[in-house]
């Protein structure tokens, strides 16, 4: 079945540092959906790419859809210690109804 | 607007016995989703409500899991007899659906122990 998977599992950078997660699909998506989970919280919507090779900026949040539409990528500029949490990308499956999340990336912050 | 709610937010019970978890979505969402988080992974599909429909429950372990949507609002999860293995964060979300792009918006959860 459709996989989603992301990469590192884990990463603790020093506040300022800049952070990136990766995610890929092992099929071709129609969209793909980024969440973020603070500690002890649920996961929270941040954006959705739909076109292929697209670029959407938040702030010091970048995302970046794959030409072929199979991976994508959340860079964070300069992270400050609002930043920790779990980072999820989730790509639909049937008819963009179902959506599978990847494992996420936790992201730790050294102030 | 209101979130979407759930409860309890905690609940400890010990193996064999029921559980039961309720959600009320946002008002006007009529897709419905039960989610379980395990401890480090990512939220995984129980249960879609499409209204007060099930349209995909293909996830859901039916011998002990079992979950209703009357008319098409709030919904129930329950499990019966809860195994060891059933503890996990139960999230419930709401989608407004068939309006783009389908962003799933996630209640606090409930964090059950089985002990």
């Amino acid at each position: 079945g459709q996989q989603v998977m992301q990469i590192p599992q884990y990463q603790h950078v020093q506040e300022g540092e800049d952070f990136t997660t990766y995610c890929n699909s092992s099929t071709t998506l129609s969209n793909i959906q980024w969440y973020k989970q603070r500690p002890g919280g649920h996961p929270v919507f941040l954006i959705q790419l739909v076109k292929s090779g697209e670029v959407k900026k938040q702030k010091r949040l970048t995302f970046q859809f794959g030409e072929a539409k199979k991976n994508s990528s959340l860079h964070i500029t300069a992270t400050q210690t609002t930043d920790v949490g779990t980072y999820f990308c989730a790509g639909p499956i049937q008819g963009a109804q179902k959506l599978v999340f990847g494992q996420g990336t936790r992201l730790t912050i050294n102030p | 607007e209101a979130g979407v709610v759930q409860s309890p937010r905690y609940k400890i019970i010990e193996k064999k016995q029921p559980v039961a978890f309720w959600c009320n979505p946002i008002s006007g969402h009529n897709t419905l989703y039960w989610y379980r988080q395990n401890l480090g992974q990512g939220p995984e599909l129980l249960i879609r409500y499409e209204n007060e429909e099930a349209v995909d429950d293909s996830q859901l372990p039916k011998d002990r899991f079992s979950a209703e949507r009357l008319k098409g609002v709030d919904s129930t999860l329950k499990i019966q007899p809860a195994e060891l293995g059933d503890s996990a964060v139960y999230l419930c979300a709401s989608s407004l659906v068939p309006r783009a792009p389908y962003e799933q918006y996630f209640g606090p959860g409930t964090r059950l122990t089985v002990t």
